[in-house]
């Protein structure tokens, strides 16, 4: 039981490439959410899905887009990259309690 | 809007005091509550869930209360450890939403 994991683990990107960051989970959790962490500024939520094929906006979606295709995976996707989203990423599930993956740190120059 | 807010924001202590821990969300129609620790460069470990319904968790040396109606909970740490050294989080999941908002955190230094 690997619980929820994310990769990759730390990615550089140059402004204007973009990326897929994939996290998955083997709870069977219907629930599954994207966060971005900045210093001063906490966990704030990107995306999230509460099930197979649903997504939803959370409270900072620009520049990002997201699918849930299977239920144990849900990819976040970078179309454009900006330094503005220079940032830790963390992906995380739940029925009652919330499991965290471990984070994605993410440079964009 | 639920807003969530965490007192201290830090807090340093020597090893074996007893500590409290805050937390406070302005909309007290809460589903539940969770305290989360956050150790650098990782990622989030639950430590305890309150269901709306509840008083108090405990875990080992770990207490969390909840008053809804003041709109507050209270992480209570017995005994403290230099392994207790890390980011404490509230996050409050509201009846009518379908997420949880995050208190900024309390970081915590635990002295030898």
């Amino acid at each position: 039981n690997a619980g929820v994991t994310q990769t990759p683990k730390f990615r550089v990107l140059k402004t204007g490439q973009s990326m897929t960051l994939l996290c998955a989970q083997d709870m069977n959790h219907e629930y599954m959410y994207w966060y971005r962490q900045d210093p001063g500024m906490g966990l704030r939520l990107i995306h999230y899905s509460v099930g197979e094929g649903t997504t939803a906006k959370g409270e900072v979606p620009d520049g990002y887009n997201v699918s849930r295709l299977k239920k144990q995976n849900f990819l976040l996707g970078l179309e454009s990259a900006a330094p503005s989203q220079t940032s830790v990423y963390f992906c995380a599930s739940r029925e009652e309690t919330q499991y965290f993956g471990p984070g994605t740190r993410l440079l964009v120059l | 809007k639920q807003e969530v807010t965490q007192i201290p924001a830090a807090l340093s202590v020597p090893e074996g005091e007893n500590l409290v821990l805050n937390c406070s969300f302005t909309d007290s129609a809460i589903y539940n509550l969770q305290w989360f620790r956050q150790d650098p460069g990782k990622g989030l470990t639950s430590l305890l869930l309150i269901q709306s319904s509840q008083r108090e968790q405990t875990s080992g040396r770990l207490n969390a209360s909840l008053d809804k109606s003041s709109g507050r909970s209270t992480l209570y740490i017995a005994a403290s450890q230099p392994g207790d050294s890390a980011t404490y989080l509230c996050a409050v999941w509201g009846n009518y939403g379908q997420n949880f908002v995050f208190g900024p955190g309390t970081r915590l230094s635990v002295l030898p």
